[in-house]
């Protein structure tokens, strides 16, 4: 089982939709999630941070963790075609080696 | 405030050759991170570095090793280049082991 893991999509929506990405870990003991955005050709860039059972909110993105679950998922309102790019799910994993760990991404196309 | 630098952006290197990557974090960051993106594994990490020590490595060879500078600058090197090191090398900054991580640019390496 991968550590995390991600829909790789295709993920299609039309303008002003709610797309909604999600992400699974398999360290119950995680206490660190981020969502990264990725263009094509470009590195990745960090748009949401969540380290509380719930819901945050910026902007248009809303990041949601539930923790017994062991999931986190990103809900992005009004999507615009600048939208389209590849959503990366990351998650610093505990124990003795504590480190970022990448899941493979979602690719959202928001169709205009 | 300057973000992550890397250098180069564009590298070709000959099969056997080695290569050394380079880093400028964002300032008064003291924690750098190396990842590999390829199309088929995705981001892999490779290692991280605090306060001139490495803290982890990822499950690479020995033929990729890295080190941090007084100043938190960090280089990668690889040695003896397979075609398979053909990647993009991404950076990323923290301000401490384990919180929010900002990426650089990347430099993309060809094995020929």
């Amino acid at each position: 089982q991968k550590e995390v893991e991600q829909n790789s999509g295709p993920l299609s929506v039309p303008e002003g939709a709610i797309a909604s990405l999600n992400c699974t870990y398999s360290d119950r003991g995680s206490q660190s999630f981020f969502w990264y955005r990725q263009y094509s050709g470009k590195s990745p860039e960090l748009i949401m941070s969540i380290y509380s059972n719930g819901d945050k909110e910026d902007g248009r993105f809303t990041a949601q963790l539930n923790k017994a679950s062991q999931y986190v998922s990103l809900l992005i309102r009004d999507s615009q075609p600048s939208d389209s790019a590849t959503y990366l799910c990351a998650v610093i994993v505990s124990g003795s080696a504590r480190q970022l760990t990448f899941g493979s991404g979602t690719q959202l196309t928001v169709l205009p | 405030k300057a973000g992550v630098t890397q250098t180069p952006r564009y590298l070709i290197k000959t099969r056997g050759q080695q290569v050394t990557l380079s880093c400028s974090p964002i300032s008064g960051h003291r924690s750098v991170s190396w990842y590999q993106q390829t199309p088929g594994q995705g981001l892999q990490f490779l290692f991280e570095y605090f306060s001139e020590t490495q803290r982890n490595k990822g499950n690479f060879p020995g033929r990729f090793s890295g080190r941090q500078f007084s100043n938190s600058r960090s280089e990668m090197n690889v040695s003896t280049l397979e075609l398979g090191d053909s990647a993009l090398y991404l950076c990323a900054s923290s301000f401490q082991l384990n919180t929010e991580a900002f990426f650089g640019q990347g430099t993309r390496l060809t094995v020929v």
